[in-house]
């Protein structure tokens, strides 16, 4: 089992650029979820998907678009990049979104936009 | 909204040593708490959870404390070794459906 997995690994966009995150998971998990990490700010979530079919904004949603496209697969759209979306990104997947479910994380994409 | 703080400073310890790491939460008290470990490049793996009603929990060397009234967990690693040295981050339920709200981690140096 490959877990959960993302692509790219790393991405320079510039300013205005598009793109889209790929993540799946082979676990069978109902809820997938795209976090960003920032030195000193921890995991801030920008949207999650309790189930197939349903997506929800978190903390930080600003710029970002998500598709559930099917029970393994949960991408991240950034439709028009700016610099303050420099950043890494996590896909996590759980069995169920509730909270005594762990959570498992992708290697992460590391994004720079110029 | 939910707060948390870990310590923003690394921690340099002495191999053998425990290691203690420390996350503070400001509002609610939550169901569960979690920690994860993070190294440089990675993404965060599952250690432990534990539950509001449990005041300790162990694994192999790792062991976490849950206290409501201090609001405040701990993080105990005995024996340490420079394979330990990584980020530790906590998370806590947001009270709101099952969403995690993360510290921002505690870098752990373990010199031999």
């Amino acid at each position: 089992n490959a877990g959960v997995t993302q692509t790219p690994k790393f991405q320079v966009l510039k300013t205005g650029q598009s793109m889209t995150l790929q993540c799946a998971q082979d676990m069978n998990h109902n809820s997938m979820y795209w976090y960003r990490q920032d030195p000193g700010m921890g995991l801030r979530l920008i949207y999650y998907s309790a189930s197939e079919g349903t997506t929800d904004k978190g903390e930080v949603p600003n710029g970002y678009n998500v598709s559930r496209l099917n029970k393994r697969e949960f991408s991240l759209r950034l439709e028009s990049a700016a610099p303050s979306q420099t950043s890494v990104y996590f896909c996590a997947s759980s069995e169920q979104s509730v909270s005594y479910n762990e959570q498992f994380f992708g290697p992460g994409t590391r994004l720079t936009v110029l | 909204s939910q707060k948390i703080e870990q310590n923003s400073e690394a921690l340099n310890i002495q191999e053998g040593k425990t290691a203690t790491l420390t996350c503070n939460y400001t509002n609610y008290s939550p169901a569960y708490l979690q920690w994860y470990r993070q190294d440089p490049g990675r993404g965060p793996v599952f250690l432990l959870l534990i539950r509001e009603n449990e005041k300790e929990k162990r694994k192999e060397r790792l062991k976490v404390t849950f206290d409501t009234t201090l609001k405040q967990s701990l993080f105990h690693i005995t024996a340490s070794q420079p394979a330990d040295s990584a980020t530790y981050l906590c998370a806590l339920d947001d009270n709101q459906g099952g969403k995690l709200i993360f510290g921002q981690g505690t870098e752990l140096s373990v010199k031999p």
